[in-house]
């Protein structure tokens, strides 16, 4: 069936890289997406990958996808404090998007 | 001129109360969602609607009972509520059923006492 993989938890030092992971499941998939929300809010498409590219960079945000072995991830230079959110992975399913668990990003001083 | 607006945001009622939750969006969207997001924010879908017509129903309690009068509104009834039902609710709307960004609501943060 259907699911999306990906870790709970990331802390990571201001002014360091994040990588956020997600594997997933759906080999059919058209668009990989990563969705970000912040505290109290709803969630916001922050960018998405066509399945035929291995990558796409848009200013701080890398996002790599490798195909065969289903694994998508984001990486956030320079992170800032700003950056502390929940970072929601997510597949196109056959009617419907399917959303991972959610990383949650914890900025350190 | 919020593109997916809800309301309430806040929703604080008894147990075995019937409240409804208001979704509109103003993107000219054929399909809308319903979510559900638990305390530890995993999310789940409910509803789904695409032009009007009742697409997705993920085993929800018919406690629940979507109503969707036009595209562009996709409302949410519960009846006999339960201390379960706390849990923030999305709506959001997407250009079409599939392969298609979804816009999201600011959510209706519903707590049953």
């Amino acid at each position: 069936g259907e699911d999306v993989e990906q870790s709970l938890f990331l802390s990571v030092r201001e002014g360091d890289s994040s990588v956020i992971n997600c594997t997933y499941t759906d080999s059919s998939s058209t668009y990989l997406y990563w969705y970000k929300q912040e505290p109290g809010a709803g969630l916001q498409l922050l960018t998405y990958i066509f399945s035929n590219m291995d990558m796409k960079q848009d200013q701080r945000l890398t996002v790599l996808l490798n195909k065969k072995d289903k694994h998508l991830s984001l990486r956030i230079a320079d992170t800032q404090t700003g950056d502390s959110a929940i970072y929601f992975c997510a597949e196109d399913g056959d009617d419907k998007i399917i959303f991972g668990k959610g990383t949650r990003l914890h900025i350190l001083p | 001129d919020t593109a997916v607006s809800q309301t309430p945001k806040y929703l604080v009622t008894q147990m075995g109360n019937d409240k409804s939750i208001k979704c509109e969006q103003n993107l000219g969207h054929d399909t809308m969602y319903w979510y559900k997001q638990d305390s530890k924010k995993f999310l789940k879908i409910m509803f789904s609607y695409n032009n009007k017509e009742l697409i997705i129903n993920e085993t929800v309690p018919n406690r629940f009972s979507p109503k969707s009068p036009d595209k562009a509104h996709l409302n949410l009834h519960i009846n006999s509520l339960e201390l379960g039902d706390s849990a923030v609710y999305f709506c959001a709307s997407s250009p079409g059923l599939a392969k298609n960004i979804q816009y999201f609501g600011a959510g209706t943060r519903l707590s049953v006492l």
